[in-house]
């Protein structure tokens, strides 16, 4: 068990680009997490998986956000035409949770990306 | 939604003593959780306490889920366990709900 791994850790990009992030969950776990976390403030969620289904979108996830999780194994997060206020570090978390249950259970967390938008 | 709240917002401490910190929340749930976040920005997993009492260490979490709070207890801190510690909640299965952090500075 490796924990959750992000890729890359930072990212400095121009305003108007695009910028796509990886999330690599621990194995076992079948929910995937994307929170953002902006200076002095603690992390807001923005959506999650289900394995490969995406169950909930925060009013944060503005239309140039999107993410994806294909085989249900890692994620990716595209921000499209970037602004000067995606600046923040993001945030994957993973958990396991039993079919049809309500019963959560432990997140663990990625060393997070910063991005910075200059 | 649920709200989070914790204090102090700052702490600041020499080494050797011990602290407090307080989260409370608005509405019943599902899960509790106890952070570390390092200089990195990692968040380092605490607690997973819902309710009841746990010990790791110098380190103790009890969460009276009927009164809608959690403390977390550092005992003989560290300057190592300098850094920002959030509590996050959770209602039904779903995402966490976080409170702006505690800051605790110990000086040597």
């Amino acid at each position: 068990d490796t924990g959750v791994s992000q890729d890359p850790r930072h990212k400095i990009t121009k305003r108007g680009q695009n910028v796509t992030f990886r999330c690599d969950p621990i194995s076992e776990h079948n929910r995937l997490y994307w929170y953002r976390q902006t200076l002095g403030q603690g992390p807001e969620f923005l959506t999650y998986f289900q394995n490969e289904a995406q169950l909930e979108k925060s009013r944060l996830l503005s239309d140039r956000f999107s993410a994806e999780r294909p085989k249900g194994s890692f994620s990716t997060l595209e921000i499209q035409r970037t602004e000067q206020g995606d600046s923040a570090m993001y945030l994957c978390a993973s958990s396991f949770e039993e079919a049809g249950g309500s019963i959560s259970y432990e997140q663990y967390f990625g060393p997070g990306t910063r991005l910075t938008v200059t | 939604g649920i709200q989070v709240e914790q204090s102090p917002p700052d702490l600041i401490l020499q080494e050797g003593a011990n602290s407090t910190l307080r989260c409370n929340f608005s509405d019943s749930v599902n899960n509790l959780q106890w952070f570390h976040q390092n200089p990195w920005g990692q968040l380092i997993n605490l607690f997973y306490i819902p309710s009841g009492t746990k010990q790791n260490g110098r380190l103790s979490a009890t969460t009276v889920a009927t009164e809608r709070y959690s403390l977390l207890y550092i005992s003989s801190s560290q300057t190592t366990d300098s850094g920002v510690y959030f509590c996050a909640v959770e209602q039904g299965a779903q995402k966490l709900v976080f409170g702006q952090g505690t800051r605790l500075t110990i000086n040597p």
